[in-house]
Order: C-alpha cells, then structure tokens, then sequence
C-alpha cells in the first residue's frame, strides 16, 4: 500500500522569504500524480500544485514549485516571496495513474499535514 | 463550468438522529466520486467511492453509508449517529481530464 508522509508538523517563515515544505511517499508503482494541497482555516481544500510521475520538468504555478525526485521518492513544495494569505495547513497527497475500477488504487492518500504560519 | 456543491456547510445532530449529507457535481458526467472525513488536526481519510451509479466502494467500517443515486448526485448518510462521527466531511471528484481532485466546501458535522 502507497503512503505519504509528511515529517514537519508546524513551519513557521517569514513575510516575504522562501519556504520549503517536505513530503516522501512509498510506491511500487511507476506511474502516479503528486499533488500539493493547501487548506485555509475555512477548511477549503484547494489544489495548489500538481506533478505527473512521467514527467522529468518540476512543475511550477507562480510563486509554488515543487522539487520531484523520483528515485528518492521525495517531493516537497517551495513558496516563495511568502504572504500572509499562504497560512495555512498544507498537505502533500498521492494517486494511482491506474484505472480504479473494483479497486482504491485511484484513491487520493494524504500525507497528515503541515502547518504553516506566516509572520508580518 | 465545472463546480461541486456540498450541504449543508454546518450541522449539529443530537446521538442517535439520522444524518444525510449531499454532494452533486455540474459540468461533466460519470465522475469518480468520494467522501472524506477529517478528524481535528488530522489529515483527511477517505470513506467511500463510486465510479458509477449505484456502485459504491466502502474503505472504512462504520455507522456511515453512501449512496449514488444518480450520475452526479453522491449521498452520504447515518439512520443512527454516534458522537465518534463528528468531524469535516469533504466531497470530492476526480476526472482525468481534470488532472486532480475537485473538493466542495465541506460541512462541519457536530454530534451532541
């Protein structure tokens, strides 16, 4: 079974600076998407960034990249230029590129979270 | 455009009363569908899926059940709650097409 894991419960940076949030996982597979989640105290989950496995490139979306290391099975999220508004909890998460049917292979499995607080 | 909605946002329900909660998508069809808890401070743990009206998939034994009784309707629902069932319940689909998962708004569930 695939697992995510997270090993930073709290980070703390300050306005304006840089930002690294780790994320490992464990698979068998080779072919799956990663996937960076940020959570807000209205508790809305919303996709920050996302990587597909085949991909060699570290995907990026404005001030979010990611640094994918396949072999090393690692993943973890760099915000730079960091503002109040990206306080809050931030979850890394796996998924299958297999097909799900009559399996949980396609489900989404999160890592437990890291919280980030950003101060003025 | 492609939304999904979720309700209600808040609910309080006394131990042992009936609970329904309903998640519908627009803008696409056949959805993979999913309903997710998350406990306080904790990570989120998935409960059940449905690739298709009338199939669900369920992860985690408990006093919950889901329901799809259309293709883009997904229920979830308790005849008799317990207090271990309060917690933020999520929504969520997933297209291919769409390269991630979708979540709504979530409803906070309190059981008094």
């Amino acid at each position: 079974a695939q697992t995510v894991t997270q090993s930073q419960p709290e980070m703390s940076v300050q306005e304006a600076e840089t930002v690294t949030l780790s994320c490992t996982y464990d698979t068998s597979e080779s072919d799956y998407y990663l996937f960076w989640y940020k959570q807000p105290p209205s508790r809305q989950m919303i996709l920050v960034i996302r990587q597909e496995a085949y991909k060699q490139q570290n995907a990026t979306e404005n001030r979010f990249s990611v640094n994918f290391q396949k072999a090393a099975k690692s993943f973890s999220l760099k915000i730079s230029d960091s503002q109040l508004g990206d306080a809050a909890m931030y979850f890394c998460a796996y998924r299958s590129a297999y097909l799900d049917y009559g399996g949980s292979q396609g489900n989404l499995i999160f890592g437990k979270g890291t919280k980030l607080s950003v101060k003025p | 455009s492609q939304t999904i909605h979720q309700w209600p946002a808040t609910l309080v329900q006394p131990v042992g009363s009936p609970l329904s909660l309903e998640c519908t998508v627009e803008g696409t069809s056949n959805p993979n569908l999913y309903w997710y808890r998350q406990a306080a401070g904790r990570g989120l743990q998935l409960l059940f899926y449905s690739v298709g009206i009338g199939q669900i998939s369920s992860e985690v034994p408990q006093n919950l059940s889901a329901s799809r009784p259309q293709d883009r309707q997904f229920i979830l629902s308790s005849k008799k709650l317990l207090l271990s069932d309060s917690g933020f319940y999520l929504c969520a689909w997933w297209t291919l097409a769409n390269y991630g998962y979708t979540f709504g708004s979530g409803t906070r569930l309190t059981v008094v």
